[in-house]
């Protein structure tokens, strides 16, 4: 699975847009980008994922480069509870299983 | 639809003791994963199995370390002797079939090794 490349913090105002970045650089034509975050003493949770278009669920949106060597997680309007570590992870998305987790982004929202 | 369940939460040993973790999947969910988490790190994969079988156990210290899923469906992860460095989180994550499938995650059991 390809590596991935975060920033280790960010900080974002409660109301907020947070738009965390993710370069991806030797990503495969066949490997998904997924997005996970796991709030403090809990499991990682599944954000989002996609391959070439953008994407968006209720949770965020998901911005790929034409190139698909970066992505940016939009978290449209954050709040408190969005304080978390979140993972960018590219991974195969049909056939591949292990997601293989780099060290993330601590974002914290501030009020 | 209820969660993956892990107990216990919390546990404390000395090193050289054994200790057990057990996991319950989400009902139907085939492929379970044991993943350790040292402090400041994510995840990393220990094994996972497809109903009863192992499918990866490539990073599993398997001098110590092993696991079992019996029936396809509950999971037990072991490790004897415990060490110092054993000390972290480890996770329980259940998915549907394999491949892309969204793998979800119970709330984690904290090891502390003295």
């Amino acid at each position: 699975d390809a590596k991935t490349t975060q920033p280790t913090s960010m900080d974002c105002a409660e109301g907020r847009a947070a738009n965390l970045p993710c370069n991806h650089s030797t990503i495969s034509g066949n490997e998904y980008v997924y997005w996970y975050r796991q709030i403090h003493s809990q499991g990682p949770q599944y954000i989002i994922h996609g391959l070439k278009n953008n994407e968006t669920n209720e949770m965020a949106s998901l911005i790929i480069t034409e190139d698909r060597k970066s992505s940016t997680l939009i978290l449209p309007h954050a709040t408190l509870r969005d304080t978390a570590v979140y993972y960018c992870i590219v991974r195969v998305g049909r056939g591949g299983s292990r997601l293989t987790f780099g060290e993330g982004t601590q974002l914290t929202v501030n009020p | 639809e209820a969660g993956v369940a892990q107990s216990p939460r919390y546990k404390i040993i000395e090193k050289r003791q054994s200790v057990a973790f057990w996991c319950n999947p989400i009902s139907g969910h085939a492929t379970l994963y044991w993943y350790q988490q040292i402090l400041g790190q994510g995840p990393k994969l220990l094994i996972q199995f497809q109903n009863n079988g192992v499918v990866d156990d490539s990073q599993l210290p398997k001098d110590r370390f092993s696991a079992e899923r019996l029936k396809g469906v509950d999971s037990t992860l072991k490790i004897q002797p415990a060490k110092l460095e054993d000390s972290a989180v480890y996770l329980c994550a259940s998915s549907k079939g394999t491949g892309g499938d969204t793998q979800y995650f119970g709330p984690g059991t904290r090891l502390t090794v003295l």
